[in-house]
């Protein structure tokens, strides 16, 4: 079974800042996949991100990459630039066992001031 | 495109009682799960289907949740009878088949449930 940890219960950013969310997971599967999700207030899930296990190159999408350390077995996200908008729940995500399911971390609440 | 449509937004029911979510997925998605996410963890797997067989239902409390997707397009997840514990938002998300990879999996908004 694979478990995912995400240790920041709580992270502050100043606008126009980069920011960093960890996140680390444990599954013996060679093949797996990670996501990141955004949820803000309002409730629903946004994709973000995503990286498999085999990709060579770290994954970017807009102001989101993904800091892929496979020896550590880490995936943290990060935003460059951040903005107001930014602020609300992130989820890192592993989908793993050749299946669609998707397990998730407690999550990190991220506040951008100004 | 159309995204993932749920209903009702949000409901408030006594202990004891039953309810009933809905869950439309996005068009030509045959893969459907529903998630529970309790206040400060992270969303839960209960079912999965593929079109309108179930691929996964091992953490779903059988003796009062049931879950059903009839012609494989949209879902009805049913508590019968609620405990205080179900209190939860409960997702449905959709996604194309395949065996990793985001395949386009896309949440709905949810349905925030009390249980009172």
């Amino acid at each position: 079974a694979q478990k995912i940890t995400q240790t920041q219960p709580g992270m502050f950013v100043q606008e126009k800042e980069a920011v960093t969310l960890d996140c680390t997971y444990d599954t013996s599967d060679p093949s797996y996949g990670l996501f990141w999700y955004k949820q803000p207030s309002s409730g629903e899930m946004i994709f973000l991100i995503y990286q498999g296990s085999y990709d060579q190159q770290n994954a970017t999408e807009g102001r989101y990459s993904l800091n892929f350390q496979k020896a550590r077995k880490s995936a943290n996200l990060v935003i460059s630039a951040s903005q107001l908008g930014d602020s609300a729940m992130y989820f890192c995500a592993a989908q793993t066992g050749g299946g669609n399911k998707l397990t998730f971390g407690t999550g990190t609440q991220l506040k951008v001031e100004l | 495109e159309a995204g993932v449509a749920q209903s009702p937004r949000y409901k408030i029911i006594e202990k004891r009682q039953s309810v009933a979510f809905w869950c439309n997925p996005i068009s030509g998605h045959a893969t459907l799960y529903w998630y529970q996410q309790i206040l400060g963890q992270g969303p839960k797997l209960l079912i999965q289907f593929q079109n309108n067989g179930v691929v996964d239902d091992s953490q779903l409390p059988k003796d009062r949740f049931s879950a059903e997707r009839l012609k494989g397009v949209d879902s009805t997840l049913k508590i019968q009878p609620a405990k205080l514990e179900d209190s939860a938002v409960y997702l449905c998300a959709s996604s194309l088949v395949g065996s990793q990879g985001n395949y386009g999996y896309t949440f709905g908004s949810g349905t925030r449930l009390t249980v009172v």
